[in-house]
């Protein structure tokens, strides 16, 4: 099945910096990365994804990029804010079927004022 | 356009009770999933449904977790009897259905087993 391990378990910026969060995966069949954002006691909410027939994907403030060859896939925040403050997760298929999600362990982002 | 809806949020049993949940998916999503979220990792599938069919259910501690969506539309997620170590919140995802990747999910319900 697949594996997926997300670095690193805690991050804390600055407001404005940049936050990265990477995850790697083991199944190069995999062909679908959301990446959730769970507020404390909220539902994860998907706030990106991206097909493994593209290398990158933006929506204003976040991005995410895929490396296909490394088998691993990032999240990209600028300018943080406050609110960005939750925990993240990736997620890349169960046994290559894009319907069915193993998660990642987790980031909890701090950002600081 | 309504959410996944979930109930109830918050449950408290003792150990060998048993309990169950309820999910509503978003309206014309024909697959449906459970997940089970340990405090401090990430949501563990459980079982998929498509339609009112399993497509897989090979996460799920079949001696005492079961589910069913009789009419393809709501679901519920029974376990019986509970042990403490079912503490957590069962997370009802859905999606549009085959090709349509997206996960959206509900509230969860926070179970706690004493």
């Amino acid at each position: 099945g697949e594996n997926v391990e997300q670095h690193p378990s805690t991050l804390s910026v600055q407001e404005g910096d940049s936050a990265v969060i990477k995850c790697t995966y083991s199944d190069s069949a995999s062909n679908y990365f959301p990446w959730y954002k769970q507020e404390l006691g909220k539902r994860p909410q998907l706030i990106i994804d991206i097909r493994s027939n593209v290398g990158e994907k933006k929506d204003q403030r976040i991005a995410v990029t895929l490396n296909k060859t490394a088998k691993h896939f990032s999240l990209h925040i600028t300018e943080t804010q406050p609110e960005d403050s939750a925990v993240y997760f990736c997620a890349a298929p169960l046994t290559g079927t894009a319907s069915k999600l193993t998660f990642g362990t987790g980031t909890r982002l701090q950002v600081t004022l | 356009e309504a959410g996944v809806a979930q109930s109830p949020r918050y449950k408290i049993i003792e150990k060998r009770q048993s309990v169950a949940f309820w999910c509503n998916p978003i309206s014309g999503h024909a697959t449906l999933y459970w997940y089970q979220q340990i405090l401090g990792q990430g949501p563990k599938l459980l079982i998929q449904f498509q339609n009112n069919g399993v497509v897989d259910d090979s996460q799920l501690p079949k001696d005492r977790f079961s589910a069913e969506r009789l009419k393809g539309v709501d679901s519920t997620l029974k376990i019986q009897p509970a042990k403490l170590e079912d503490s957590a919140v069962y997370l009802c995802a859905s999606s549009l259905g085959p090709g349509a990747y997206e996960q959206y999910f509900g509230p969860g319900t926070r179970l706690t087993v004493t």
